[in-house]
C-alpha cells in the first residue's frame, strides 16, 4: 500500500525550532519528487516546500524562506522539513504530499500524509 | 488574499450539478496545468483532477475540470451528499516559482 507518514509535530515557543519527518513506503520513494502543505486551524491549503527525487530542485514559499529546509534521504525513504525561527503564524497541519516522477516538482500532489500538528505558541 | 480565487461557498440540492470556479492570472493557470483537491471533514486533501480535466483512477466521471484561458471550473454533477466537503484549486505559479493554492470552496448539499 502506497502511504506517507508524517512525525516530529508538537508545542514549541515563538523562536524555536522542530523537524518534521515523513516516512514513505510502497513505491519507489526516490523516483518522486515531494512536497510540503501546511493548513492553519480553520484555514485552507498553503504551499512551503517542493524538493525534486534527486534534491537537484529545492522551491519554498516566500513565508518560510529563510527559516524552513526541506531535505530527502532516500536511502531511508524519508522527507523532511526543518523549521527554525518557528512564529504563531507556523502554526498548522502540516502534510507531506507525493508529487511526480524525477525532477519535475510541476504535477499533481497524489498521495497525501495525515498530517501532523505543529503548534507555535509560549 | 490567495493568488487563485474561488468562491467561499457553494451549494446544491442531491442529483443537483454545481460548478465551481477559479479564477487565476498568466502566471499560473494561464500558463499551466489547474489541480483540484477534495478534502472530506477531518481528512488529508486527496486528488480530484489533475493536469485540467483528467481524473485519477476512482474517482467517479461525475467529477470533471476545465480551463479557459486564466480561469478554470470544477463541475460536479448528480450531486451526492458524500461530496459535502471543500474544494482547493492549485497551479504552480512561474512568477512565484511555487505553487500557488485557492483559498477553498466549502460545498453544501442541502
Amino acid at each position: 500500500e502506497v502511504q506517507l507518514v508524517e512525525s516530529g509535530g508538537g508545542l514549541v515557543k515563538p523562536g524555536g525550532s522542530l523537524r518534521l519527518s515523513c516516512a514513505a513506503s510502497g513505491f519507489t520513494f526516490s523516483s518522486y519528487s515531494m512536497n510540503w502543505v501546511r493548513q492553519a486551524p480553520g484555514k485552507g491549503l498553503e504551499w512551503v516546500s517542493s524538493i525534486s527525487s534527486s534534491s537537484s530542485y529545492i522551491y519554498y514559499a516566500d513565508s518560510v524562506k529563510g527559516r524552513f529546509t526541506i531535505s530527502r534521504d532516500n536511502a531511508k525513504n524519508s522527507l523532511y522539513l526543518q523549521m527554525n525561527s518557528l512564529r504563531a503564524e507556523d502554526t498548522a497541519v502540516y502534510y507531506c504530499a507525493r508529487g511526480g516522477r524525477g525532477n519535475s516538482v510541476h504535477d499533481a500532489f497524489d498521495i497525501w500524509g495525515q498530517g501532523t500538528m505543529v503548534t507555535v505558541s509560549s | 488574499q490567495s493568488v487563485l480565487t474561488q468562491p467561499p461557498s457553494a451549494s446544491g440540492t442531491p442529483g443537483q450539478r454545481v460548478t465551481i470556479s477559479c479564477s487565476g492570472s498568466s502566471s499560473n493557470i494561464g500558463s499551466n496545468y489547474v489541480y483540484w483537491y477534495q478534502q472530506l471533514p477531518g481528512t488529508a486533501p486527496k486528488l480530484l483532477i489533475y493536469s485540467n480535466n483528467q481524473r485519477p483512477s476512482g474517482v467517479p466521471d461525475r467529477f470533471s475540470g476545465s480551463k479557459s484561458g486564466t480561469s478554470a471550473s470544477l463541475a460536479i454533477s448528480g450531486l451526492r451528499s458524500e461530496d459535502e466537503a471543500d474544494y482547493y484549486c492549485a497551479a504552480w505559479d512561474d512568477s512565484l516559482s511555487g505553487w500557488v493554492f485557492g483559498g477553498g470552496t466549502k460545498l453544501t448539499v442541502l
